[in-house]
């Protein structure tokens, strides 16, 4: 089966640093995307990690321990716009194309 | 603009209703992905489609039902839904089995209500 946890909300400051949680269980793990999704639009693709380790892309990173089954996407100098949902997914060597999503983090940015 | 185009973006229909969904994705992809996205729940996948050929049905009630008439258009085709039927439903497409993990790009999502 597959089990996906991230926080259901999280808060934070204008030009802080804030990083998302996710731990997996699942048979069968290939890699692991986020997507960033604002109310009433669609989800779209932020970063995939394979290996293990650190990808950094400008303001946000994202990192990865298959052992572990964990990843974090950490966001840097918030900005406001950065206030929506972020999903975690992890694909399935089983079936290349499926993922399986987690409920995803609901991102407050406050001034 | 994702490249992937959702039509309509809202419909309301009732139970007795029959009523198409209808995604069209202009990236060049060979996957197609229906999904399901209701308040306080995780995405949930529906059906996916590889060159035109279905490879998944994720356990999904026979009242939707899916098409996929090339790799550029997906529909899905509603009759007899029931009010827990209303959410947002997506379409992704992505480059398709057989790649190397590639990210999904997504519709703006059709919104549901069944009264």
């Amino acid at each position: 089966g597959q089990n996906i946890d991230q926080p259901t909300e999280m808060t934070a400051t204008e030009g802080a640093i804030v990083q998302i949680n996710c731990t997996y269980q699942t048979s069968g793990f290939n890699g692991l995307f986020w997507y960033q999704q604002h109310a009433g639009e669609a989800p779209t693709f932020l970063s995939y990690n394979v290996l293990d380790g650190l990808e950094e892309k400008g303001r946000f990173s994202s990192f990865l321990s298959r052992s572990k089954g964990y990843s974090y996407l950490l966001l840097k100098e918030l900005q406001m716009k950065d206030s929506a949902s972020y999903l975690c997914a992890v694909s399935h060597n089983t079936n290349a194309g499926k993922s399986t999503f987690g409920d995803g983090t609901t991102l407050t940015v406050k001034p | 603009e994702t490249g992937v185009t959702q039509t309509p973006r809202h419909l309301v229909m009732g139970m007795t209703n029959k009523k198409s969904l209808k995604c069209e994705q202009h990236l060049g992809h060979n996957a197609m992905y229906w999904y399901k996205q209701s308040a306080k729940k995780p995405l949930e996948l529906m059906f996916v489609y590889n060159f035109k050929e279905q490879t998944e049905n994720n356990s999904v009630p026979s009242r939707f039902s899916p098409e996929c008439p090339n790799s550029s258009h997906l529909f899905l085709h509603l009759h007899t839904l029931q009010p827990e039927d209303s959410a947002l439903y997506l379409c992704a497409s992505s480059q398709g089995s057989g790649q190397k993990d590639q990210p999904q790009h997504f519709g703006d999502g059709t919104r549901l209500s069944i009264l």
